[in-house]
C-alpha cells in the first residue's frame, strides 16, 4: 500500500538557519504530494502541494519539488523564523486507489526555531 | 469563506460510552473526510462522505461510524469507547466533484479524552 516516510525528529534550528525536511513516498500510481503544517493546538493547514513530477510547490518561503526518480518531496526554507515552529507533515493522495480524497500521512516532524 | 468548523472542541468521556462529533465543511464543499490523530499511530484516515454516502473507508472497527446530511454537514460516532480512542479527531472538506486529486481543508479538530 501507499506510504510516506519522513525523517526522524525533532529538529531544532536557530533563527535564519536553512531548513530541509526529508520526505519519501511509496505509491502504486502517480500521487499528488502535500506538505501540511500544524501549529500548537490547531488543525492542519496546507502549506504547499505538487501534482506531477518536477512540479515545485511554494508558499511562505517554503519550497518542495516533486522528484519521481527518487520518490521524494523534501521541504526547504532558506531562512526560518521563530514563527515557523510547528509540526510538519508530508502526505500523498493516490488516484489509483480510487480514493481521491484520502490522504496518507507521514509521522510528522516537530520543528523548533530558537531566537 | 468560513473555514471548516468542528464541535465540540474538547470532550471527556468514560469507557463504554458513545460520542458524536460534528463537522461543518466549507460552504460549497460536498466531501467530508475524518481522520484520527494519535501520538502512536499518527494521522489515520477514518472515512469519507460525499452526497450523504460513504465513499471511502479506512481500517477502523465498526464502532466508528459516520453520516452526512443534505447540507453536507457530517457527524462521526464512536460507540463503546475504549481508552485507545483518546485522540484528536480531524475533519477535512473538499469540493468532492472533481475527477482528480482535491486539496483537503482541515478543521481545528475535536480532542477526545476517554477515561
Amino acid at each position: 500500500g501507499d506510504s510516506v516516510t519522513q525523517m526522524e525528529g525533532p529538529v531544532t534550528l536557530s533563527e535564519e538557519a536553512f531548513l530541509t525536511i526529508n520526505c519519501t513516498y511509496t505509491a502504486t500510481g502517480y500521487p499528488s504530494l502535500f506538505w501540511y503544517v500544524q501549529y500548537p493546538g490547531e488543525g492542519l493547514q496546507l502549506l504547499l502541494k505538487a501534482t506531477k513530477a518536477d512540479d515545485k510547490g511554494s508558499n511562505k518561503g517554503f519550497e518542495a519539488t516533486y522528484r519521481k526518480e527518487t520518490t521524494s518531496f523534501h521541504l526547504e526554507k532558506g531562512s526560518v523564523q521563530v514563527s515557523d515552529s510547528a509540526v510538519y507533515f508530508c502526505a500523498l493522495s493516490d488516484p489509483s486507489t480510487g480514493a481521491n480524497s484520502k490522504l496518507t500521512f507521514g509521522k510528522g516532524i516537530t520543528l523548533s526555531v530558537r531566537p | 469563506k468560513a473555514g471548516v468548523t468542528q464541535t465540540p472542541r474538547y470532550l471527556i468521556k468514560t469507557r463504554g460510552q458513545q460520542v458524536t462529533l460534528s463537522c461543518s465543511p466549507i460552504s460549497g464543499h460536498r466531501s467530508v473526510s475524518w481522520y484520527q490523530q494519535t501520538p502512536g499511530q499518527g494521522l489515520q484516515f477514518l472515512f469519507e462522505y460525499f452526497s450523504e454516502t460513504q465513499r471511502n473507508k479506512g481500517n477502523f472497527p465498526g464502532r466508528f461510524s459516520g453520516r452526512q446530511f443534505s447540507n453536507s454537514r457530517s457527524e462521526m460516532n464512536v460507540s463503546t469507547l475504549e481508552l485507545g480512542d483518546s485522540a484528536l479527531y480531524l475533519c477535512a472538506s473538499s469540493p468532492g466533484t472533481g475527477t482528480g486529486i482535491e486539496t483537503q481543508y482541515f478543521g481545528p479538530g475535536t480532542r477526545l479524552l476517554v477515561l
